[in-house]
Order: structure tokens, then sequence, then C-alpha cells
């Protein structure tokens, strides 16, 4: 089975310019994450989505970054504009209602904003 | 407060050994999970190990349990006869209001990490 997919696996940008990071959540799966990595933040959760739509976007750090969920095989997290502190590892991350012990992880979208 | 906490930013152990990996945790929700996830130098996020809280058991996954003390509120990850691919980051994580309905808290909040080295 596939697991979650992420695109780009590594993006290089300018600051100011938008980026679009895209996942597509295992099939079936009806819960989506979005976490950011950093080494002085460590794993945050950004915003997380259930039947496609939001539910918590407390993490989301401010106006520039927004993700829509269109259906249930795909996910974007945008930022615009982009800025050096945005350079993170962003993961995405799909559950199967009814099992609840287990969240997979794509292979994450490394992204760096010169 | 912090959720999760993970003492340890670098352990070494020799192969073939064991090691633990310590965790503890701060919630006043009786239900939740606790998960451990590997994460290797090549950056993805790899599950090993999950444990909910009205687990009877100790969770075991092979070569990894999960040594799981309620009161102490301590979920150490115990790797027995280490590897050299053993050697990445490791997250707990902690995951609240299970059980007996989901109340919708389902994201994850992880650890700080320990970053585990196998020595040949």
């Amino acid at each position: 089975d596939a697991g979650v997919i992420q695109s780009p696996r590594h993006e290089v940008t300018e600051m100011g310019q938008e980026v679009t990071l895209r996942c597509k959540p295992i099939s079936g799966h009806d819960y989506l994450f979005w976490y950011r990595q950093t080494m002085m933040r460590g794993l945050e959760l950004l915003i997380y989505f259930n039947n496609n739509v939001p539910i918590d976007d407390s993490g989301m750090p401010e106006d520039r970054f927004s993700a829509k969920m269109p259906n249930a095989s795909f996910s974007t997290l945008k930022i615009q504009p982009s800025e050096p502190r945005d350079s993170a590892v962003y993961f995405c991350a799909s559950n199967l209602p009814g099992q609840r012990n287990t969240i997979y992880f794509g292979e994450g979208s490394w992204l760096t904003v010169v | 407060a912090q959720k999760i906490t993970q003492t340890q930013p670098g352990m070494f152990v020799q192969e073939k050994e064991a090691v633990t990996l310590d965790c503890t945790y701060d919630t006043s929700d009786p239900s939740y999970g606790l998960f451990w996830y590997k994460q290797p130098s090549s950056g993805e996020m790899i599950f090993l190990i999950y444990q909910g809280s009205y687990d009877q058991q100790n969770a075991t996954e092979g070569r990894y349990s999960l040594n799981f003390q309620k009161a102490r509120k301590s979920a150490n990850l115990v790797i027995s006869a280490s590897q050299l691919g053993d050697s990445a980051m490791y997250f707990c994580a902690m995951r609240e209001g299970l059980f007996p309905m989901d109340t919708g808290r389902r994201a994850l909040t992880f650890g700080s990490g320990t970053r585990l080295q196998v020595q040949p």
C-alpha cells in the first residue's frame, strides 16, 4: 500500500515567493495533519483536518500560512510570502478512523527560503 | 507546561546491548495514547510502537518494548540487541482524549527527541 505522499521533497526558494507543499494521505484515512520541524522548536502541529474540514488551525504561525483540503485525497499548505524563518521540514500525516494507535507520516518536504 | 519530556538529548550504546530511552508525560485526561517514532538521518518519521492508557500489558513490537509506568507517567522505550541501523532520533509523543468517545483531539504532541548512536 502506498504511504503518505508529499511533494516536493526539497525546495529552495527566494524570500517573498509563494511556496506550495502538497500531500496525498493514505487512501481511506479521514484525518490529515500538517507538522513543521525545526531545530529550535522541534515538531509542531500546524493544522489538522477531519473529513476535509479544518478542525484545529491554532498552530498556523500567521496569515502567511494557509492550508486546504479540497478532497479526501489531497491537501496543500501554502506560504505566501515566504520568509527565511519558514525554512523547515514540513510533514504531512494521516490516520484511519478506529485505528487510534497509528498515525503515518510522509517523508517530509524540506523547505529552504533564502 | 511541557506535555512530553525527553531528558536525554543524546545516548550512546554498544551494538547488541539494550538501551532505554526515557519519556515522561503530563496529562489530566484519563484516556490517552503514547507513541514512539524513529527519525533516521534521511528524515522520515517511522512509527515504532503504541501504548494506550488503559492497556494492561506493556506494548512490544519485535526488539522494541514500551515500559509503561502509569503512576509515574513514564513511557520509556527499550530497544533490545541494538543494531547499527538503530542510530537515529527517537521521539516520544502523546495523543489525548481517545476514550470512550474520541473527543477530536487527535493530534500528537511530541517531545524534543533523543539522538541514539549505536557504536560497533
